[in-house]
């Protein structure tokens, strides 16, 4: 079974704090993983990562790659509430038919 | 106008009826999705089509058909709509070349 696993299912923190989101997959032959941000209703997309050990950055917000060890994080430095949402990671690749599996989520909540 | 369009956006309906969610695109992409999303479970692919003569099951279609009426076109039908069919319907689109994909607003259905 195609198995994408995110970890913690949730996390609350204080404003100004850095979290650590991770994603770990089962397969090691795959296209990419990507991360969503889901606050209110439609997933908007983050980041795509396809090559193993190159930081992708964005603002705040930065995500790598382990392709060795099957798995990536999620950074988030100097938290805002505006960061509080629901974080998907989603992999596709042959060995799961090139389609994307999302995993469940990490739920995160950033006090004031 | 949005890229991906579902609708309806919020539908009560009752056991035993059936039920079509729609989806339309306009982006020109060849690989369209449906996904459902519980609390807790992130999001689960329903039925996902490839091209206009390619359809394909994901993890739990049972009790789910789709039909691909044209490239931006994708509709998910419920035959016979159950409680445990309450959820929120994502459709989603994606580029031959497997970049990002962009997802609907949703659609809440509640089966009572």
């Amino acid at each position: 079974e195609d198995k994408v696993v995110q970890s913690p299912l949730s996390l609350v923190v204080h404003e100004g704090d850095t979290v650590t989101l991770n994603c770990s997959y089962e397969v090691t032959n795959f296209r990419s993983l990507l991360w969503y941000k889901q606050e209110k209703k439609a997933p908007t997309f983050l980041f795509m990562l396809t090559s193993s050990g190159i930081e992708k950055k964005s603002g705040r917000l930065s995500s790598i790659l382990d392709k060795k060890e099957l798995f990536s994080i999620l950074n988030i430095t100097a938290t805002q509430t505006g960061d509080s949402a629901v974080y998907l990671c989603a992999v596709e690749g042959p060995q799961y038919g090139n389609k994307l599996v999302f995993g469940a989520g990490t739920i995160l909540r950033v006090k004031s | 106008d949005a890229d991906v369009t579902q609708t309806p956006r919020n539908r009560i309906t009752k056991t035993g009826k059936r039920i079509m969610l729609e989806c339309s695109q306009t982006k020109g992409h060849d690989r369209m999705y449906w996904y459902r999303q519980d609390p807790g479970l992130g999001l689960r692919l329903i039925y996902y089509s490839f091209d206009v003569k390619d359809i394909n099951k994901g993890e739990i279609s049972d009790g789910y058909s789709v039909s691909r009426q044209a490239q931006a076109k994708f509709s998910l039908s419920l035959e016979s709509a159950i409680p445990n069919q309450t959820a929120l319907y994502f459709c989603a689109t994606q580029s031959r070349d497997r970049t990002e994909a962009f997802f609907g607003q949703g659609t809440r259905l509640t089966v009572v």
